[in-house]
């Protein structure tokens, strides 16, 4: 059973331009959540995604991001008109139940740098 | 809000050495805790998952213990080794969000040295 798997790993982007994070989840797993690690700080929770359902989405900023998990086909988070302040580490985790039983499985993260 | 502490930011340590790590949290209600490792440019490994109603976790080198009267808990790893180096975190899965999502502690980078 492959694990959590995100891409691209690295990803620069120029200032104004768009980020595209893919992650997909462990077979079987029907949750997704989205982190951010910003230099030097904690992970902290952005987005908590079912399949074509957004659960929990108050970690996230108001603005220029985005998340999905269609039926079919990987979680996406987009980043529109991106600024250095986004320059992070973003992990994706999965959970085929609720996390109240059982732990998150963590992919490796894409780290984004904006020039 | 649940908010997650982990002291100390940082540890150095000679290979055989036991030691303990320390992570506290503010809001008690919680459904469970864990600890991961984190590697340098990697992802996150869970090491041990503590429920509310337990008092502790064990596995091979690892035990973690958990007080929610105080809010606190220990990730104790015995006879150290270089392997051993890297972030450890702590996280709590609060009833507050529902447990939607888990609250991370900054981390405690640990180095062991041969």
């Amino acid at each position: 059973n492959a694990g959590v798997m995100q891409n691209p790993r690295h990803l620069v982007r120029r200032r104004g331009q768009e980020a595209r994070l893919r992650c997909s989840p462990m077979k079987g797993h029907s949750h997704v959540y989205w982190y951010r690690q910003l230099p030097e700080e904690g992970l902290k929770f952005m987005v908590y995604l079912q399949k074509e359902n957004i659960i929990d989405e108050s970690g996230m900023p108001k603005e220029r991001f985005s998340a999905e998990f269609p039926k079919e086909g990987p979680s996406i988070l987009r980043i529109q008109q991106v600024v250095r302040g986004d320059s992070a580490a973003y992990f994706c985790a999965s959970s085929p139940i609720s996390l109240t039983w059982d732990t998150q499985y963590f992919g490796p993260g894409t780290r984004l740098t904006v020039l | 809000k649940q908010e997650v502490t982990q002291i100390p930011a940082a540890l150095s340590v000679p290979e055989g050495e036991n030691l303990v790590l320390n992570c506290s949290f503010t809001d008690s209600a919680i459904y469970n805790l864990q600890w991961f490792r984190q590697d340098p440019g990697k992802g996150l490994t869970s090491l041990l998952l503590i429920q509310s109603s337990q008092r502790e976790q064990t596995s091979g080198r690892l035990n973690a213990s958990l007080d929610k009267s105080s809010g606190r808990s220990t990730l104790y790893i015995a006879a150290s080794q270089p392997g051993d180096s890297a972030t450890y975190l702590c996280a709590a899965l609060s009833r507050e969000t529902s447990g939607s999502r888990l609250t991370f502690g900054e981390g405690t980078q640990l180095t062991v040295n041969p």
